[in-house]
């Protein structure tokens, strides 16, 4: 079946442009995960979505950083006025509900380079 | 503080060795997962271990939780090249059996390189 999409899987872009990251999360999932992970690095929290409730922003590094979840499902994280210390890998993920087991299943990742 | 430290961060052996990665944590948590990532992709899940004692095996892979401890293991036995990735834990902020807030607690990864 369908995994965890996101897109673009590359980006370059100069630096203080703004850019948007788009994730689509397994049908019928409702927890949606955004981490960054710089390189060689672990994963860094940034947001989460768990349904109707407010999502969980504790983890976004500065008011450059925002996302959004449309319908319960497609989740957008934009980045304005990018800096260089940007660049990371920004990977999704998402989770099903109602289960014991709360992995979360992992998309391919986009690739930001701010130069 | 809620805190998942994994051990040793860096391993590098030879075929056919044994070893054992550490990963302990600091919550209550009895649902603890291993992740395993290759250079430049993304996280695939490799064991999911949902109480004390439960033991997965996967080919030359075998991840142990001792709850009690608030340790898990992820043995690799006569290693092959084609298992050099990094290993992340990552565990649970609720017990099994109480409502989770869906978040995960990351350990900061374990990367090994298995020499030919």
């Amino acid at each position: 079946g369908a995994g965890v999409s996101q897109s673009p899987s590359n980006k370059v872009t100069e630096k203080g442009k703004d850019v948007e990251l788009r994730c689509d999360p397994i049908s019928g999932h409702t927890a949606l995960y955004w981490y960054r992970q710089s390189l060689g690095q672990g994963l860094e929290f940034l947001i989460y979505f768990q349904g109707n409730s407010a999502p969980d922003k504790s983890g976004l590094p500065s008011d450059r950083f925002s996302a959004e979840r449309t319908g319960g499902s497609v989740s957008t994280l934009t980045i304005q006025r990018t800096q260089q210390e940007d660049s990371a890998v920004y990977l999704c993920a998402s989770t099903a509900r109602g289960l014991l087991n709360y992995e979360q299943y992992f998309g391919p990742g986009t690739r930001l380079t701010v130069t | 503080e809620l805190k998942v430290e994994q051990n040793p961060l860096f391993l590098s052996m030879q075929e056919g060795k044994n070893y054992t990665i550490y990963c302990n944590y600091s919550t209550t948590s009895d649902r603890l997962y291993w992740y395993r990532q290759d250079p430049g992709k993304s996280l695939e899940s490799l064991f999911v271990l949902l109480s004390n004692g439960a033991v997965k095996q996967e080919g030359r892979l075998m991840a142990s939780l001792d709850t009690k401890a608030r340790l898990s293991t992820l043995h690799i036995t006569a290693a092959v090249h084609d298992l050099s990735a990094t290993y992340f834990c990552a565990v649970d902020r609720e017990r099994l059996w109480e409502v989770s807030n869906y978040q995960l607690i990351w350990g900061a990864g374990t990367k090994l390189i298995i020499k030919p």
